[in-house]
């Protein structure tokens, strides 16, 4: 398709287990995002990958938390032994890149990921 | 305290009225401004981007104040499809990443 899309669209886990969250971004993006949105927040940061390189994760809330791009294209974000603050929308989103100094290029969203932690 | 603050509302206005949102943002660093749009278990989408001198799209205007660090969003006779969550986004120089206020809930009413 077009669009960024993202599997699975929902995912139920009990407390303890370890998921893993795919995205597929825009083809030919350099750039591609993980955000966290809680119930009745904004999205979060987490990540951010320029094509295999992952050049910001300061936003990942603990050391369960591990994303890769080993190929510069999808991406998957794995949360290790899951517990309930972690659950929430996880978005992914991808750019053309940074166009300059001082422009940006859209970040274009895909459906998220609903994860709950029981 | 959050880098970009919002109303969170709700807003609930009749159609065909005027609203406005604002957003203040604490780094003055900050470079690019916009106003995301998000309706109900959807993801965000690009609304439109906000520059100093003031940008209007249709019914839609947004503004940016530098000085006092604050962001507006108005718009003119609101449509039942206007009910969404409004997001103040922010990114800081060199750096792509978006800085989310927590969102304004509008519901127009008919």
């Amino acid at each position: 398709g077009a669009g960024v899309s993202q599997s699975p669209r929902y995912k139920v886990a009990k407390r303890g287990q370890d998921v893993a969250l795919r995205c597929d971004p825009i083809s030919g993006h350099v750039s591609l995002f993980w955000y966290q949105q809680a119930l009745g927040q904004g999205p979060e940061f987490l990540t951010y990958f320029q094509n295999e390189a992952q050049l910001d994760k300061s936003g990942l809330p603990s050391d369960r938390f591990f994303a890769e791009r080993p190929e510069g294209s999808v991406s998957t974000l794995k949360i290790q032994r899951t517990q309930q603050e972690d659950s929430a929308v996880y978005l992914c989103a991808s750019s053309l890149g940074l166009a300059g100094p001082r422009s940006y290029n859209e970040q274009f969203f895909g459906p998220g990921t609903r994860l709950t932690v029981l | 305290r959050k880098e970009v603050e919002q109303d969170p509302g709700p807003f609930n206005v009749p159609e065909g009225a005027t609203v406005a949102f604002n957003c203040t943002y604490s780094n003055s660093a900050s470079q690019s401004f916009f106003w995301y749009r998000q309706d109900c278990r959807k993801e965000p989408k690009l609304l439109m981007s906000v520059y100093s001198s003031g940008n209007e799209d249709g019914r839609f205007t947004a503004q940016l104040n530098r000085a006092s660090q604050y962001i507006s969003l108005l718009i003119r006779d609101s449509k039942l499809s206007d009910s969404a969550t409004y997001l103040c986004v922010v990114t800081n120089f060199g750096n792509e990443k978006l800085t989310f206020g927590t969102g304004t809930r509008l519901t127009i009413i008919p």
